[in-house]
């Protein structure tokens, strides 16, 4: 199984919005509604920011959004502040009942 | 609170064999599915196993399928994972995770524990 493909690196500047694609095939991302999206800092756990491709746990800010296209789903920060830069990760349910994550992606706030 | 604290890694030489443990509080452990997922230092996320609430269904990747084995005790409130065979590229922190439901995702972890593999 081969891991999602995300972009290596993100940057925005305070108050903008950007979004963190993840591709993967029909047998993943687009065959299941089980996609989540996971904020890591330097030395830290990963966090569950996204579940279910579009829910958010109690707790996580609003200005974290998720959707979902064909075999792509998405992660949108708005209102990007400096906590927010991170490592993010999406991962997805697969065909052979196995998780999957993304290669992850950098969020650079300038 | 939810906690989950792993314990167990260390320094094993390569083909040897490490038995990690989560415990787990603050919720009715026997309810929730739990997994494993491990970094490697400075690498992405990677799935190492999943277990059903009750014990009976497991889930590995083709990396770890026949030599890592998952298994809880639900009256001990704890997580484990059995790793033999174990390789060089094993090395990495070892986190378990509470799986919010249904194949959702992990809500909770713990702060994960090393494990090295070298001669």
């Amino acid at each position: 199984q081969s891991a999602l493909t995300q972009p290596a690196s993100v940057s925005g500047s305070p108050g903008q919005s950007i979004t963190i694609s993840c591709t993967g095939t029909s047998s993943d991302v687009g065959g299941y509604n089980y996609v989540s999206w996971y904020q890591q800092h330097p030395g830290k756990a990963p966090k569950l920011m996204i579940y279910e491709v579009t829910n958010r746990p109690s707790g996580v800010s609003n200005r974290f959004s998720g959707s979902k296209s064909g075999n792509t789903a998405s992660l949108t920060i708005s209102g990007l502040q400096a906590e927010d830069e991170a490592d993010y990760y999406c991962s997805s349910f697969t065909s052979i009942a196995t998780y999957v994550f993304g290669t992850g992606t950098k969020v650079t706030v300038l | 609170e939810v906690r989950l604290v792993e314990s167990g890694g260390g320094l094993v030489q390569p083909g040897g064999s490490l038995r990690l443990s989560c415990s787990a509080s603050g919720f009715t452990f026997s309810t929730f599915a739990m997994h494993w997922v491990r970094q490697a230092p400075g690498k992405g996320l990677e799935f190492v196993s999943a277990i059903n609430n009750e014990g009976h269904t497991t889930y590995y990747p083709d990396s770890v399928k026949g030599r890592f084995t998952i298994s809880r005790d639900n009256s001990k409130n704890t997580l484990y994972l059995e790793m033999g065979s174990l390789r060089p590229e094993d090395r990495a922190v070892y986190y378990c995770a509470r799986e919010v439901g249904g194949w959702g995702g992990a809500d909770y972890w713990g702060q994960g524990t090393l494990v090295t593999v070298s001669a």
